[in-house]
């Protein structure tokens, strides 16, 4: 399969714990996206890298958040001290280029107790 | 932060009808997609259309943007109870080329 994946699936955790998201985007695809879902609403952009490059993160996120995309590849999204507020679905999703469509991936369910 | 709105929130309409979906955008871009989700899962790239662009088809889908209006539309012709979804439009801006995405419609066919 050489979609967008994404690991965990599900994720639940206790507050006050740290999470780590990992995201495995189409292989040729240099951009890839961050996004955080929760029911009823569209995706709310987190941040984004241009191959290794991280181009913005989003105002909205606390330091708490952090992301990486090392040597251009995959990505990890790791939050700290996680609140209940954090409750979400968290998704990925690569393109080929900047200005082309993006492909998702499945999304992680993050539940925080 | 998000950028386009669409309207109606929510469309339920029978199976074999038409579906139309709007979306309202701010700021300049240099094109504009729809999307797909169905519940609980990732979302599907429908089709995109550039700035310079005033009509698109794919199938059952037909997309307009009006840029002077800042607004485009999604028709689904002769719906099937496989369309009930949620659509959102995204918008990648010219400042940026970050994907910003609006609140969704939430479409149901009715058999």
């Amino acid at each position: 399969d050489t979609g967008v994946s994404q690991d965990p699936r599900h994720k639940i955790t206790k507050r006050g714990q740290n999470v780590t998201f990992r995201c495995d985007p189409i292989s040729e695809h240099n951009r890839l996206y961050w996004y955080r879902q929760t029911l009823g609403q569209g995706p709310e952009f987190l941040t984004y890298f241009q191959n290794e490059a991280q181009l913005e993160k989003s105002r909205l996120l606390s330091d708490r958040f952090s992301a990486e995309r090392p040597k251009g590849s995959f990505s990890t999204l790791e939050i700290q001290r996680t609140e209940q507020g954090d409750s979400a679905m968290y998704l990925c999703a690569s393109s080929f280029n900047s200005r082309t469509e993006a492909f998702f991936g499945q999304g992680t369910r993050l539940t925080v107790v | 932060s998000q950028q386009g709105e669409e309207d109606p929130q929510a469309l339920s309409i029978q199976e074999g009808e038409n579906a139309t979906m709007n979306c309202s955008y701010k700021t300049s871009i240099n094109n504009l997609q729809w999307y797909r989700q169905n519940s609980g899962r990732g979302l599907v790239h429908l089709i995109l259309i550039r700035s310079n662009e005033r009509e698109k088809h794919s199938g059952r889908l037909r997309v307009t943007l009006d840029t002077s209006k800042k607004s485009s539309s999604l028709l689904i012709t002769a719906s099937r109870a496989a369309d009930t979804a949620s659509y959102f439009c995204a918008t990648v801006l010219n400042r940026d080329d970050k994907i910003i995405f609006g609140k969704g419609t939430r479409l149901h066919i009715l058999p």
